[in-house]
């Protein structure tokens, strides 16, 4: 079975640009969570979805959001991007909201 | 709050020495503990999990971790080190009654000298 997938694995953008980045979960996994990982530091909840809804929402501007798709994937989006927002950013799927979370190899963005 | 605290940001070791990785939880209510490894530019990848029972919990590679309660710890150890054990190790927890987010520490990089 395929496992969490990202895409794009790496992307490079201007500061003040948007971006808009992909996952799709292991299939029949219905939760996707997203994560911030900046250099040197241990990720950072961003969002969770389940069954199409917020579930969670952690300590990030309104610059970013989020939705989920009925066939579960999801895309996180980041607007007016600054250098700053240059990480790794990890997307985990699980069954529910509760389960065990499984990580993808992440979408590494450079803003410039 | 919750939070992860994992001491030594880097670890070295001698290949075939034991290997101890240091976590320390904060929370009122016993969380859900979880090992994570990390290779370079690569997701993270589960190595065991506590949630309820059993103490000692085993994972993958060798690798093990006690829940010590009275310590809020869950410390990592593996008895002998291997050269592809060398990755970033992160600790995180999760509450058990209704939250859907872990909290990492802050990771620690274990290097294995041959």
């Amino acid at each position: 079975d395929a496992g969490v997938t990202q895409s794009p694995t790496h992307l490079i953008k201007t500061r003040g640009q948007h971006v808009t980045l992909r996952c799709s979960p292991i299939s029949g996994h219905k939760s996707v969570s997203w994560y911030q990982q900046v250099l040197g530091q241990g990720p950072q909840f961003i969002f969770q979805y389940y069954e199409k809804e917020e579930r969670g929402r952690g300590n990030f501007p309104d610059r970013f959001s989020a939705r989920q798709f009925p066939n579960y994937s999801s895309e996180l989006n980041v607007n007016a991007l600054l250098l700053g927002d240059s990480a790794l950013y990890l997307c985990a799927s699980s069954l529910d909201s509760l389960g065990e979370a499984f990580f993808g190899q992440g979408t590494r963005l450079t803003v410039v | 709050a919750q939070s992860v605290t994992q001491l030594g940001s880097h670890v070295s070791v001698s290949e075939g020495a034991l290997v101890l990785l240091r976590c320390n939880y904060s929370s009122s209510v016993p969380p859900y503990l979880f090992w994570y490894v990390q290779y370079p530019n690569q997701g993270l990848q589960l190595l065991l999990k506590y949630t309820t029972g059993a103490t000692l919990v085993k994972g993958i590679n060798g690798f093990e971790a006690e829940f010590k309660k009275s310590e809020t710890s869950f410390h990592l150890t593996k008895p002998s080190a291997h050269m592809s054990d060398a990755a970033e190790y992160f600790c995180a927890a999760q509450r058990p009654d209704s939250s859907y987010k872990l909290i990492f520490g802050s990771g620690t990089r274990l290097l294995v000298r041959p």
